[in-house]
């Protein structure tokens, strides 16, 4: 299929493992969101890409979380030292949108769940 | 800050009942409003969107969705319900000024009893 796949599905990290979670984007679009969902709530936005421009983090919670798409498609999320409070579904989304003026349809992908012991 | 809420966690509905989950949001300028729908075991996919226009939308399998701007509202709707609409929906706004960001509602499981 040509949706957007994340990888791994499940990870159980020990407190204080660095764990990085791939996202691969529907071809062809352009900009690249992470998500956090944490248990019944729903997703809190973490970080945009346009391409492999970062241009906003102002969601990520502190600063062992960290994200880069280095040639503009996959993107990894990766979190160091990582801390119960970080068990979560990650989840990934990319649209189409070749601008911030334009509000284009985000496609989300299955998630990553992670649980930290 | 923006915040959206949705009003039940939880809600049990009769196949053929008809439903209605609210959804509220408080920004004061122009928004982009959105229902998502995430079904056992499958990707949230976007069921309606409301950018501008009539503000009572039509999505996918019968529902649809108003926009109140006077409320701060856009409740989702659909006049008979059925089993396979167990799911979970998420009411999310987008304002238009800050572009890209998405801003959730808390969801509310949808479980219909056949």
């Amino acid at each position: 299929g040509a949706g957007v796949s994340q990888s791994p599905r499940y990870k159980v990290a020990k407190r204080g493992q660095d764990v990085a979670l791939r996202c691969d984007p529907i071809s062809g679009h352009v900009s690249l969101f992470w998500y956090q969902q944490a248990l019944g709530q729903g997703p809190e936005f973490l970080t945009y890409f346009q391409n492999e421009a970062q241009l906003d983090k102002s969601g990520l919670p502190s600063d062992r979380f960290f994200a880069e798409r280095p040639e503009g498609s996959v993107s990894t999320l990766k979190i160091q030292r990582t801390q119960q409070e970080d068990s979560a579904v990650y989840l990934c989304a990319s649209s189409l949108a070749e601008g911030p003026a334009t509000y284009n349809e985000q496609f989300f992908g299955p998630g990553t769940r992670l649980t930290v012991l | 800050a923006q915040s959206v809420s949705q009003h039940n966690h939880h809600v049990i509905l009769s196949e053929a009942a008809s439903l209605e989950l609210g959804c509220n949001y408080s920004y004061g300028g122009t928004v982009n409003l959105f229902w998502y729908v995430q079904y056992p075991g499958q990707h949230l996919q976007l069921l309606l969107k409301y950018f501008s226009g009539d503000p009572l939308v039509k999505g996918i399998k019968g529902f649809e969705a108003e926009f109140i701007k006077s409320k701060f509202s856009f409740n989702l709707r659909k006049p008979s319900v059925q089993w396979s609409d167990t799911a979970e929906y998420f009411c999310a706004v987008n304002a238009v000024d800050s572009n890209y960001q998405l801003i959730w509602g808390a969801g509310t499981k949808l479980i219909i009893k056949p």
